[in-house]
C-alpha cells in the first residue's frame, strides 16, 4: 500500500499557483519525499524531491513541515500544459534498493484557461 | 543526453505467447526498474536490475523476468500471456550508488493482449 494520501483531484486556473497537498504521516527518517507527474500516455516525469528542507527547482517548489507528515508542491504559475496526474511517493535513501516506488492514486491536476 | 528509451511502443499479442520488451537507461545509469501500468492505476513495481543480477522483486508471478547486459540496457519477459498483462510497461533508471538518486522513466510500451 502507498504511504501516502493525496486528493484524487484539483483545478487551478491557468497563471495561478497550483499547491498539490500530501499526506505522510508514517514518513520514516531515512525516507525522502518525491514528486512525479504523468501526462496522458507518457511515463511519469521526475519533478523534485527533498529529506527535510524546502527545496526548488525550475519545475517547482517543494514545502516540507517540519514534523516531515505532510508537504506541498507548488507549481508558481501553472499552465494548460501543467495537466497531469501527480504523485506523491517516500522512498528510503538506500544504496542500490532504490528502485522499488510505490504509487498511489495521485492527484489529477486540471489546469483551466 | 539520452533519456530512457523503451522498444516497441505499441505491440499486440495473443493469449499464451511471449513477449520481450527492451530498455536502454539514462546516460551514466546503472540500474533498471520495471514497472506495469493498468488502465487508470498507478504504477506497480515488478523487479529492478543492478550488475546483471534481479536485486528486488515485486508481487508479480514467475512468468515475469527480466536480464541485464552488461552494457546496462535490460529487457523484460512475459511468458503464457494473459488477457490481464494487457498494460502500459515502464522502465525506469537511476544510479546506485546515489541512494536519493530520482527515477527517469521511459514513456512505456504498450502491451495489448487479445
Amino acid at each position: 500500500d502507498a504511504k501516502t494520501t493525496q486528493p484524487p483531484s484539483m483545478d487551478c486556473a491557468e497563471g495561478r499557483a497550483a499547491n498539490l497537498p500530501c499526506n505522510h504521516s508514517t514518513i520514516s527518517g531515512n525516507e525522502y519525499v518525491y514528486w512525479y507527474r504523468q501526462i496522458h500516455s507518457q511515463g511519469p516525469q521526475y519533478i523534485i524531491h527533498g529529506l527535510k528542507n524546502n527545496e526548488t527547482n525550475e519545475m517547482a517548489s517543494l514545502i516540507i513541515t517540519e514534523d516531515r507528515k505532510s508537504s506541498t508542491l507548488i507549481l508558481p504559475h501553472a499552465t494548460l500544459r501543467d495537466t497531469a496526474v501527480y504523485y506523491c511517493i517516500v522512498r528510503p535513501a538506500l544504496y542500490n534498493q532504490g528502485g522499488k516506488l510505490i504509487f498511489g492514486q495521485g492527484t489529477e491536476l486540471s489546469v483551466k484557461p | 543526453d539520452a533519456g530512457v528509451t523503451q522498444s516497441p511502443t505499441h505491440l499486440i499479442k495473443t493469449r499464451g505467447q511471449q513477449v520481450t520488451l527492451r530498455c536502454s537507461p539514462k546516460s551514466g545509469h546503472d540500474t533498471v526498474s520495471w514497472y506495469q501500468q493498468a488502465l487508470g492505476q498507478g504504477p506497480q513495481f515488478i523487479f529492478q536490475y543492478y550488475e546483471e543480477e534481479e536485486r528486488q522483486r515485486g508481487n508479480f508471478p514467475d512468468r515475469f523476468s527480466g536480464h541485464q547486459f552488461p552494457n546496462y540496457s535490460s529487457e523484460l519477459n512475459v511468458n503464457a500471456l494473459l488477457l490481464g498483462d494487457s498494460a502500459l510497461y515502464l522502465c525506469a533508471s537511476s544510479l546506485a550508488r546515489q541512494g536519493n538518486s530520482p527515477l527517469h522513466f521511459g514513456n512505456g510500451t504498450r502491451l495489448t493482449v487479445t
